[in-house]
């Protein structure tokens, strides 16, 4: 099973700073990783897929980036909306894993 | 506009079983694999099991195998989960969720778009 291990936990950040949200696979799961958004009382939304590729509709402030093990999700300048738990998803092999969430909150 | 809707969940016993069911709208529901994806209270998110386009090709994680049997009725555009032998631990909001796209792998195991999910709590 491919573990996937978010950081930092917590990040406490002001509107308009950057946001960087790591994610790291126990095994290189080539650029098969995704980014969620879930927002209190709400479905996750998808961001990102194939770890750069931006889905229908995402602000391009949301990137990704990455390969092997080590991927990152930035948020070039934090929107109010932007404050939410952020989660990265594998595809590589069965089972599909998530990591363990970031929240992104106002500092 | 694509639209999932769950129902089915609620409060039951250990040991007991519930069907949950995902109503699909506004796709050819028939094109595209469907998974659900459990959160316990407070928790993150957990993939709990994936069905192709046919019906044909299921997969489940460990915890769920040969307890939670995925399914769908193409003609119905409905997307079920039946859960039997429940455990607290089996407490979340289940969320079903349409495959990204219809080109394998490649589009099939990312989640796009989620219901807002149905509760499911198992307790006596």
């Amino acid at each position: 099973e491919f573990v996937l291990t978010q950081s930092p936990v917590t990040l406490s950040l002001s509107p308009g700073e950057r946001a960087t949200l790591s994610c790291r696979a126990s095994q290189s799961i080539n650029n098969y990783v995704a980014w969620y958004q879930q927002k209190p009382g709400q479905a996750p939304r998808l961001l990102i897929y194939d770890a750069s590729n931006r889905a229908t509709g995402i602000p391009a402030r949301f990137s990704g980036s990455g390969s092997g093990t080590d991927f990152t999700l930035t948020i070039s300048s934090l929107e109010p909306e932007d404050f939410a738990v952020y989660y990265c998803q594998q595809r590589s092999d069965w089972p599909l894993t998530f990591g363990g969430g970031t929240k992104v909150e106002i500092k | 506009e694509v639209q999932l809707l769950e129902s089915g969940g609620g409060l039951v016993q250990p040991g007991g079983s519930l069907r949950l069911s995902c109503a699909a709208s506004g796709f050819t529901f028939s094109n595209y694999a469907m998974t659900w994806v459990r959160q316990a209270p407070g928790k993150g998110l957990g993939w709990v099991s994936t069905i192709g386009r046919s019906g044909t090709d299921t997969f489940y994680a460990d915890s769920v195998k040969g307890r939670f049997t995925i399914s769908r009725d193409n003609s119905k555009n409905t997307l079920y989960l039946q859960m039997n032998s429940l455990r607290a631990e089996d407490t979340a909001i289940y969320y079903c969720a349409k495959a990204l796209g219809i080109v394998g792998p490649a589009t099939s195991r990312w989640f796009d778009p989620w219901g807002q999910g149905t509760l499911v709590i198992v307790s006596s």
